[in-house]
């Protein structure tokens, strides 16, 4: 079953827009993860956020995370044509000594001229 | 590096059959997930090995199997190949614990026919 669910599903902007993606989880976690996927292909990792961070940067991209709502969100900054794929969320579900990472259903992004 | 690397790319089988897919992680690292995406489904979870050890398993049926060498290769199996099998089998490989960040593969596209 799926962690996280994201919205919105699907999202059009054009060139230089920002775009914001959100995700939302049900159980507690030890971090959050944010993965672009282009058409068909490996997914890429982006940005990991632990539970005890509330935002964090890297180059154009902004995630924030608020633990108490189960919530976190991904922007996107001056958005290029390059950046239309699918954006994941993922969150880490550890137990013990076994490890794995849960996916959100995903937002598809595209960006236009 | 060299990344993680997946063969084959792609891959028709007859609903019946079985097919073992390969995985070569990132140098060093010891951690191999196996994803299945589906356009109904997502991203799930099959299973995680590490150091030749499964770690965790998905909620998938015995007909899906894996294995992990000391090289830590990784093949998995799915026997009995039913039309639903179709689908993009994503391999990741992390240095430890496979909850941080993931190097994913370009997927094997399996079509069951």
């Amino acid at each position: 079953s799926q962690q996280g669910e994201e919205d919105p599903q699907a999202l059009s902007i054009q060139e230089g827009e920002n775009a914001t993606m959100n995700c939302s989880y049900k159980t507690s976690i030890n971090n959050l993860q944010w993965y672009r996927q282009n058409s068909g292909r490996g997914l890429v990792h982006l940005i990991l956020i632990r539970s005890n961070e509330r935002e964090k940067h890297s180059g154009r991209l902004r995630v924030t995370l608020d633990t108490s709502k189960k919530s976190s969100s991904l922007l996107i900054t001056a958005s290029r044509a390059a950046d239309t794929a699918s954006y994941f969320c993922a969150t880490d579900a550890r137990t013990g000594t076994a490890s794995k990472l849960t996916f959100g259903t995903g937002t598809r992004l595209q960006v236009t001229l | 590096k060299a990344g993680v690397t997946q063969t084959p790319r792609y891959l028709i089988k007859t609903r019946g059959q079985q097919v073992t897919l390969s995985c070569s992680p990132i140098s060093g690292h010891r951690s191999v997930s196996w994803y299945q995406q589906t356009p109904g489904q997502g991203l799930q979870f099959l299973f995680e090995y590490f150091s030749e050890t499964q770690r965790n398993k998905g909620n998938f049926p015995g007909r899906f199997s894996g294995r992990q060498f000391s090289n830590s290769r990784s093949e998995m199996n799915v026997s009995t190949l039913e039309l639903g099998d179709s689908a993009l089998y994503l391999c990741a490989s992390s240095p430890e614990w496979a909850s941080y960040e993931q190097y994913f593969g370009p997927g094997t596209r399996l079509t069951v026919t």
